[in-house]
C-alpha cells in the first residue's frame, strides 16, 4: 500500500511565527495535496502540487505556502502563524487523472 | 466551486444492521465519487468508488450513484464494531489537474 509519512506528528507554535509542516511518499505519485481537518469543516484543500516544482492553490490558501522540491517531498509553510490555523493537517498523494487519494496519518498543529 | 452535503451527520447501529449513508453533490460534471473511511487520529482511507449510474459492490458495502439528481449513498451490509468510524464523501474533478472535494463526514457507531 501507498506510504505517506508526515512529520511532525505534533507542533505547538507561537502567534507569528514560521512552521513548515513536511510530508514524504515514496510510491512516485504525481500528484500531492495538503487538506487541513477541523470540526464543522471537514477536509478543506489548501494547495496541491501535479509535479516537482510544481504548486497549484486550492480552495483555501490564503496564509499558507506549499513548497515541492522533489517528486518525494511536499511541504506546507506557514510564514506568519495564527491561532485561526490551528487544525488537523493531512497530506496525500495520487496519480493523475483518476484513483485513489492515499493519506499520512496527520499533523495536529496549535497555534498559540 | 463543488459543495458535498452528508447526512446523517452521525448515525448509531446494532451489530449485524445494514446502514445507509447519503451524499449529494452539486457539479454535475463531476468524475468519480468516492466514499473514505477515517477512524480516530488516523488518515483518510479510500473504500470504493463510482463513475457510472447504478451500483457498484465489493464485498459488504454497496454504493448508488444518480447523476440527475446529484446523489450517491453508501450501504454496509451486516455492520460490525469495526465499521464505527466517520465516512467522507469525495467528488473529484480536474482530469490531470485533479483534486477531491469533500463532505463533512457522517459518524458511524456500531455497537456490540
Amino acid at each position: 500500500e501507498a506510504a505517506v509519512t508526515q512529520s511532525p506528528r505534533n507542533k505547538v507554535a507561537v502567534t507569528g511565527g514560521k512552521v513548515t509542516l513536511s510530508c514524504n511518499q515514496t510510491n512516485n505519485h504525481n500528484n500531492m495535496y495538503w487538506y487541513r481537518q477541523d470540526t464543522g469543516h471537514g477536509l478543506r484543500l489548501i494547495h496541491y502540487s501535479y509535479g516537482a516544482g510544481s504548486t497549484e492553490k486550492g480552495d483555501i490558501p490564503d496564509g499558507y505556502k506549499a513548497s515541492r522540491p522533489s517528486q518525494e517531498n511536499f511541504s506546507l509553510i506557514l510564514e506568519l502563524a495564527t491561532p485561526s490555523q490551528t487544525s488537523v493537517y493531512f497530506c496525500a498523494s495520487g496519480d493523475w487523472g483518476v484513483g485513489t487519494l492515499y493519506f499520512g496519518s496527520g499533523t495536529r498543529l496549535t497555534v498559540l | 466551486q463543488e459543495k458535498v452535503q452528508q447526512s446523517p451527520e452521525s448515525l448509531i447501529v446494532p451489530e449485524g444492521a445494514m446502514v445507509s449513508l447519503n451524499c449529494s453533490f452539486s457539479d454535475s460534471a463531476s468524475q468519480s465519487i468516492w466514499w473514505y473511511q477515517q477512524h480516530p487520529g488516523k488518515g483518510p482511507k479510500a473504500l470504493i468508488s463510482i463513475f457510472s449510474n447504478g451500483n457498484k459492490k465489493e464485498g459488504r458495502l454497496t454504493v448508488y450513484l444518480n447523476r440527475a439528481s446529484l446523489h450517491v449513498s453508501l450501504h454496509i451490509k451486516d455492520s460490525q464494531p469495526s465499521d464505527s468510524a466517520v465516512y467522507l464523501c469525495a467528488v473529484s474533478s480536474g482530469g490531470s489537474n485533479y483534486k477531491l472535494t469533500f463532505g463533512k463526514g457522517t459518524l458511524l457507531t456500531v455497537t456490540p
